[in-house]
């Protein structure tokens, strides 16, 4: 079975500063990975994904991620925290193979605070 | 392009009550997905349609029925509410199931309360 781990249900940072979200995965198969932010009353939208191609992920608004097998992990990484990031990020994972019915498993979010 | 539309987007609900959510896309997707998302939990897959004209299980699926009579809807229906099934559902969509590789595309939700 597979399950996603997010570490630290709130995070706070200034703006400006580094932003890191933390996701281990657990899979008995190679797993595809994603990340999605929800923007307050609004549906997720996909930042990234890792789909077994470069290990280090960049996505969309500056954010990038890097798959680690050896840690399990995939943690979500920015440079410097803009007022605009603050939303609930879910960390997800799935299994390639043409028997998947696409179904993705997430993680319990991580909501990103950040302060001016 | 709308993408994905839900409605209504918020309703209270009488338990016992029989209530269906509805979800239209209008990418041609294949493939579409009910959630439901729970404070703490993260979002947990009830039902899914690879193609039209079949539906599967996903995580949560009891209490929840699903039917997909053509590409574009993709209906939630609960035959009898309960207090438990209080929670915000997202309909997503995807353009093929095949492989697990292609995004996810999500709706704007529908906020379900059950007294």
């Amino acid at each position: 079975a597979q399950s996603v781990t997010q570490l630290g249900s709130h995070v706070s940072v200034s703006e400006g500063a580094l932003v890191l979200l933390r996701c281990n995965y657990s899979s008995s198969v190679p797993p595809y990975l994603f990340w999605y932010v929800q923007y307050p009353n609004q549906g997720l939208q996909l930042l990234l994904k890792y789909t077994s191609a470069a290990t280090l992920v960049k996505g969309i608004n500056g954010f990038e991620a890097e798959f680690k097998k050896s840690e399990t992990s995939f943690h979500l990484t920015k440079p410097s925290a803009h007022m605009s990031d603050a939303a609930e990020y879910f960390c997800a994972v799935t299994s390639p193979g043409s028997s998947n019915t696409g179904k993705l498993i997430f993680g319990q979010g991580t909501t990103l605070q950040v302060k001016p | 392009i709308a993408g994905i539309t839900q409605a209504p987007t918020s309703q209270i609900l009488a338990a016992g009550r029989r209530m269906t959510l509805r979800c239209t896309q209008d990418m041609r997707h294949n493939a579409m997905y009910w959630y439901r998302q729970d404070l703490g939990l993260g979002l947990r897959l009830i039902h899914y349609s690879n193609t039209a004209g079949t539906t599967g299980k996903g995580e949560v699926p009891d209490g929840y029925s699903v039917s997909r009579a053509n590409t574009d809807d993709f209906p939630l229906t609960l035959a009898s509410a309960v207090p438990s099934q209080t929670s915000v559902y997202f309909c997503a969509s995807s353009d093929s199931a095949s492989g697990g590789i292609d995004t996810q595309y999500f709706g704007p939700g529908t906020r379900l309360t059950v007294l």
